[in-house]
């Protein structure tokens, strides 16, 4: 069972430029999870999502970012026109659909963004 | 805030020794996790402990959890060089969405 696979593991974009960041939840997991980590701080959450529906998006800027995880294929993260202020290591993590106390998340490898 | 808040930021110690990191959190959870991060890379799950668990062991490590003082820590015995990282708490909040809140991690170096 392949873990979570997140590619590439490594982007570089310029300023205006979009990047789209894949992630292939493991076998048999439904929900997945992004998250934004600066350099020397904690991971953010950024958003939710289950097949074919946004579950929270709470953390996702307002502007040129958006999120899918379509019936069929990897959840995408989408950031459009990037800025410098963008780079980062984008991480996705998913876990298993049932609930009952709490499952880990699995994390992928990270995709480390960076706008030059 | 963040929901997690690791204690200390940065840990130095000898190998050998024993390393214990501290997390606090605001609201009420189903469950803590612990994680750890090598330089640049990618999460490693290291331990679930539910909300009903006080204690719980995995090799050398030993996470507790106070749900009355909402906090939680990790004790690394006989730490190694290898256990050099960064290490995250990540909580499950009863909020009715199901998603992890990080801290901001401890950074924790072993001298060999």
């Amino acid at each position: 069972n392949a873990g979570v696979m997140q590619n590439p593991r490594h982007l570089v974009r310029r300023r205006g430029q979009e990047a789209r960041l894949r992630c292939s939840p493991m076998k048999g997991h439904s929900h997945v999870y992004w998250y934004r980590q600066l350099p020397e701080e904690g991971l953010k959450f950024m958003v939710y999502l289950q097949k074919e529906n946004i579950i929270d998006e709470s953390g996702m800027p307002k502007e040129r970012f958006s999120a899918e995880f379509p019936k069929e294929g990897p959840s995408i993260l989408r950031i459009q026109q990037v800025v410098r202020g963008d780079s980062a290591a984008y991480f996705c993590a998913s876990s298993p659909p049932t609930r009952g106390g709490g499952t880990e998340a699995f994390f992928g490898q990270g995709t480390r963004l960076t706008v030059v | 805030s963040q929901q997690g808040e690791e204690d200390p930021q940065a840990l130095s110690i000898q190998e050998g020794e024993n390393a214990t990191m501290n997390c606090s959190y605001k609201t009420s959870i189903n469950n803590l996790q612990w994680y750890r991060q090598n330089s640049g890379r990618g999460l490693v799950h290291l331990i679930l402990i539910r909300s009903n668990e006080r204690e719980k062991h995995s090799g050398r490590l030993r996470v507790t959890l106070d749900t009355s003082k909402k906090s939680s820590s990790l004790l690394i015995t006989a730490s190694r060089a290898a256990d050099t990282a960064s290490y995250f708490c990540a909580t499950d909040p009863l909020t009715g969405t199901y998603k992890y809140i990080f801290g901001t991690g401890t950074r924790l170096k072993v001298l060999a």
